[in-house]
């Protein structure tokens, strides 16, 4: 069964950092493209970044230069590097995988960023 | 970027409705969308990829149309079930882009 898991969410001040985590299971995760997607109830579901299996990275122009995207397939993870926090990054984040639509999805988790 | 515009946003709906959602790129995108659902506190699902191609497992009376810069989803017969929230996608570029959204309530 394909699963993923997402951690390290959580609330952070403007500005902060956080890493977030995707374990996947159930699946050859190198031969995959991963996302990370983000929904907030303004403004719906939102492409973040994405991992090729090449490690080609792309990224939506609000996070270029503050977030990075990166995998470790030795430990079918995925990884979303989020630096220089703002209010408008507050969304749930869920990692999924695919390249011909979006077919596996995690749980997703809460970043809530607020002083 | 790709804009994805989805009409309607909101849908009202009986059980053995027909119903159509439509979705507008802003460039053409050949036959490069995916239509999701996704009901509350859940993560969205992938129901049609590439337009009019049906996942393994979704019902027969989901169907998608299109090509180029406008898309459809159908829905032949309203089930309880399909009660929820439908979502487009791009994946002709990057960034990878979705439309806004549609909800489908029950009248």
């Amino acid at each position: 069964e394909v699963q993923l898991v997402e951690s390290g969410g959580g609330l952070v001040q403007p500005g902060g950092s956080l890493r977030l985590s995707c374990a996947a299971s159930g699946f050859t995760f190198s031969s995959y493209d991963m996302h990370w997607v983000r929904q907030t109830s303004g403004k719906g579901l939102e492409c973040v970044s994405t991992i090729d299996t090449a490690d080609k990275t792309y990224y939506v122009d609000s996070v270029k230069g503050r977030f990075t995207i990166s995998r470790e397939n030795a430990k079918n993870s995925l990884y979303l590097q989020m630096n220089s926090l703002r209010a408008e990054d507050t969304a749930v984040y869920y990692c999924a995988r695919g390249r011909s639509g979006y077919y596996s999805w995690g749980q997703g988790t809460l970043v809530t960023v607020s002083s | 970027d790709i804009q994805l515009t989805q009409s309607p946003s909101f849908l009202s709906a009986s059980v053995g409705d027909r119903v159509t959602i439509t979705c507008r790129a802003s460039q053409g995108i050949s036959s490069y969308l995916a239509w999701y659902q996704q009901k509350p506190g859940k993560a969205p699902k992938l129901l049609i990829y590439p337009a009019s191609t049906l996942q393994t497992g979704v019902p027969s009376r989901f169907s998608g149309s299109g090509s180029g810069t406008e898309f459809t989803l159908t829905i032949s017969s309203l089930q309880p079930e399909d009660f929820a929230t439908y979502y487009c996608q791009q994946l002709n570029s990057y960034p990878r882009t979705f439309g806004q959204g549609t909800k489908l309530e029950i009248k």
